[in-house]
């Protein structure tokens, strides 16, 4: 069973511009999850999505969005880019209702 | 609010147990679970446990739970140096209604040496 897959590995900003993630979660799971995590900071809780619909988000501002596809992959968006969003961003998908949440290698995004 | 607090660093020696510990503030805690991160990886899920039970063991893994001290802990027997790597507890709470999100410790650093 192939795990979720994270793109791109690495990405370089610069402050002010846009930054584009993408998710694709296991096969079979429809929920998925962004959390960033950021030196200092931890492994903060970002968005949930589930069934095309955000149910939950974090303590982030709007700038940080993003919206799930009819094949549940994900996107998530940071627009207007800080120095302070440079971390990495990983993102999960869920099996049933346990929440095991199963997260991929992540995208490690840099802001300059 | 809700809160998770381990310890930052442990070492132990390659063939010893190895415990790490962890604390958790919100009493409707449903379910705990444990994380490892290697160096530049995501995080894998190693095991988790649910509220209403004290202890699960899987293979080498011992995970206990005192839910009155809202403390628990995992055990890793016969550490190798394989195990190095950076381990979280995380959290998920139905507070109020099931949010999805875990919340995650600060992470235990556990260091094996040869």
């Amino acid at each position: 069973e192939a795990g979720v897959t994270q793109s791109p590995t690495h990405l370089i900003k610069t402050r002010g511009q846009q930054a584009t993630l993408r998710c694709s979660p296991i096969s079979g799971h429809t929920s998925v999850y962004w959390y960033q995590q950021a030196l200092g900071l931890g492994l903060q809780f970002l968005l949930w999505y589930d069934e095309g619909e955000e149910r939950n988000r974090g303590n982030f501002p709007p700038r940080f969005s993003g919206r799930q596809f009819p094949n549940y992959s994900s996107e998530l968006n940071v627009n207007a880019l800080e120095l302070e969003d440079s971390a990495l961003y990983l993102c999960a998908s869920r099996r049933g209702a346990v929440n095991e949440q199963f997260f991929g290698p992540g995208t490690r995004l840099t802001v300059l | 609010g809700e809160d998770v607090e381990q310890s930052l660093f442990l070492s132990v020696r390659e063939g010893d147990s190895s415990v790490i510990n962890c604390t958790y503030t919100d009493s409707s805690s449903t379910y705990l679970y444990w994380y490892k991160q290697e160096p530049g990886a995501g995080l894998q899920l190693l095991t988790y446990i649910f509220s209403n039970m004290d202890m699960k063991q899987d293979q080498r893994l011992t995970v206990l739970l005192n839910k009155k001290d809202k403390h628990l802990s995992l055990r890793i027997a016969d550490t190798q140096t394989g195990d190095s790597a950076i381990y979280f507890c995380a959290d998920h709470t139905h507070g109020s209604g099931n949010t999805g999100k875990l919340i995650f410790g600060q992470g235990t650093t556990l260091q094996v040496k040869p």
